[in-house]
């Protein structure tokens, strides 16, 4: 049980694009899902909180006309980011909080390259 | 803002080797979380500690919340090459903290 899916895994697009990523939570439902990005050899950096049903909390530093968040549903979250820069290429991860409160389950991560 | 320092940041150890992770706040958190994360892949769970001074083993993992709920520490015993990866400690409730993390290779 747990399961997070990323989609794309791997995405590569053009400076000035917008590009889409899914996070789905397979087996249970999640009202909160977290977005996190990670610079090579370093922690998971919190980018924001996505709650179904309203508007996601966005981490100080953290540009939200850039990155889209839409929790529509209780199993789909997605984050777009938009007008892509080089300097946006980096490894995304997202989870879904699970019913205790305390445990995070996240997907594979979806690994994207600006060029 | 509470900040979760992991120590040591990198270890390379021989295949059989025991080792000790640390995760050190100044801040207490309500529960902590220990994930490993194999490189272009998310982080993997695998331990919760909620209550001061429990002890978790799983396997030849054991991991211990401290007393006042500050800090956290990982044991490997015999560590394997299939233990390499990068550990992560979290703590908080619903919006976790991230630990530095610790970058763990398992020499065969």
């Amino acid at each position: 049980g747990a399961v997070v899916s990323q989609h794309p895994s791997r995405v590569i697009c053009k400076s000035g694009t917008s590009v889409k990523i899914e996070c789905r939570s397979l087996d249970f439902q999640a009202t909160t899902m977290f977005w996190y990005r990670q610079f090579p050899k370093q922690s998971l950096m919190l980018m924001a909180t996505s709650n179904e049903g309203s508007k996601a909390t966005y981490e100080q530093g953290v540009e939200k006309d850039k990155f889209l968040i839409n929790h529509a549903s209780l199993t789909l979250s997605t984050l777009t980011v938009t007008s892509a820069h080089p300097e946006d290429s980096s490894f995304y991860i997202c989870s879904a909080l699970g019913t205790s409160g305390y445990e995070q389950y996240f997907g594979p991560g979806t690994r994207l390259t600006v060029t | 803002t509470q900040l979760l320092e992991q120590s040591p940041q990198f270890l390379s150890i021989q295949e059989g080797e025991n080792l000790t992770v640390y995760c050190n706040s100044s801040s207490v958190f309500s529960s902590l979380q220990w994930y490993r994360q194999e490189p272009g892949e998310g982080p993997v769970l695998l331990v919760t500690v909620v209550t001061g001074g429990e002890v978790k083993k799983l396997k030849r993992l054991t991991f211990q919340f401290g007393d006042a709920r500050k800090d956290s520490s990982l044991h490997i015993t015999a560590a394997q090459p299939g233990d390499t990866g990068l550990y992560l400690c979290a703590g908080g409730y619903q919006k976790v903290t991230f630990g530095t993390g610790t970058k763990l290779q398992v020499i065969p």
